[in-house]
């Protein structure tokens, strides 16, 4: 069965853009995760949907937001790129988040110049 | 910030031999699952082991998870250099209620490098 996808795998953007990923999680799962990654700070937890409904939260800017759609499929979105913003932005579909088997697709390497 | 640290931060071996690594945590967890990330890819799962079990094995990998010292650890056995990678540990957090938060919490990694 296919896994996460995730797309584009890499992009560059310029400070003050906005961007936009994309995942779209295995079949039948509902709940969908974000994580960052950087070297400093590590894997850090943006957000979670489930249902379509945002259900927690990580502590990051209102620039970082995200949507669900009725087929579970996910994106993240931020606005007013930042050089911080460099990371590898991973996301996580699962039945349960948290409860084990969270599956994580390859991500995609974003870097902002 | 983190939640958990693990310990060593770089590990470098031999083929053949063993690899250990060790998590610690803060709060109380419903599970523990360990992870591993190639040259900053996605991660994958390797093992989850819930609060109340003690150990877990899947093939090479043993898991243990103390949690009155609120610490786990990870071993490979018979290490291969394909296992070289960074390892994460992840925690599952409960609230007051009881209800998991939904999220992962993972410490900062240990890299693991084995050598042919």
């Amino acid at each position: 069965k296919a896994g996460v996808t995730q797309t584009p795998r890499y992009l560059i953007k310029t400070r003050g853009q906005q961007v936009t990923l994309s995942c779209s999680p295995i079949s039948g799962h509902r709940s969908v995760s974000w994580y960052q990654q950087t070297p400093g700070q590590g894997l850090q937890f943006l957000f979670e949907y489930f249902s379509e409904t945002q259900r927690n939260k990580g502590n990051f800017p209102g620039r970082f937001s995200g949507r669900q759609f009725s087929n579970s499929r996910s994106e993240m979105n931020v606005s007013t790129l930042e050089l911080g913003d460099s990371a590898l932005y991973l996301c996580a579909s699962s039945w349960v988040a948290g409860a084990g088997g969270d599956t994580f697709g390859s991500g995609t390497r974003l870097t902002v110049v | 910030s983190q939640q958990g640290e693990e310990d060593p931060q770089a590990l470098s071996i031999q083929e053949g031999e063993n690899a250990t690594m060790n998590c610690s945590y803060k709060t109380s967890i419903n599970n523990l699952q360990w992870y591993r990330q190639n040259s900053g890819r996605g991660l994958v799962h390797l093992i989850l082991i819930r609060s109340n079990e003690r150990e877990k094995h899947s093939g090479r990998l043993r898991v243990t998870l103390d949690t009155s010292k609120k610490s786990s650890s990870l071993l490979i056995t018979a290490s291969r250099a394909a296992d070289t990678a960074s390892y994460f540990c992840a925690t599952s957090l409960l609230d007051a209620g009881g209800t998991s938060y939904g999220k992962l919490t993972f410490g900062q990694g240990t890299i693991l490098t084995v050598h042919p």
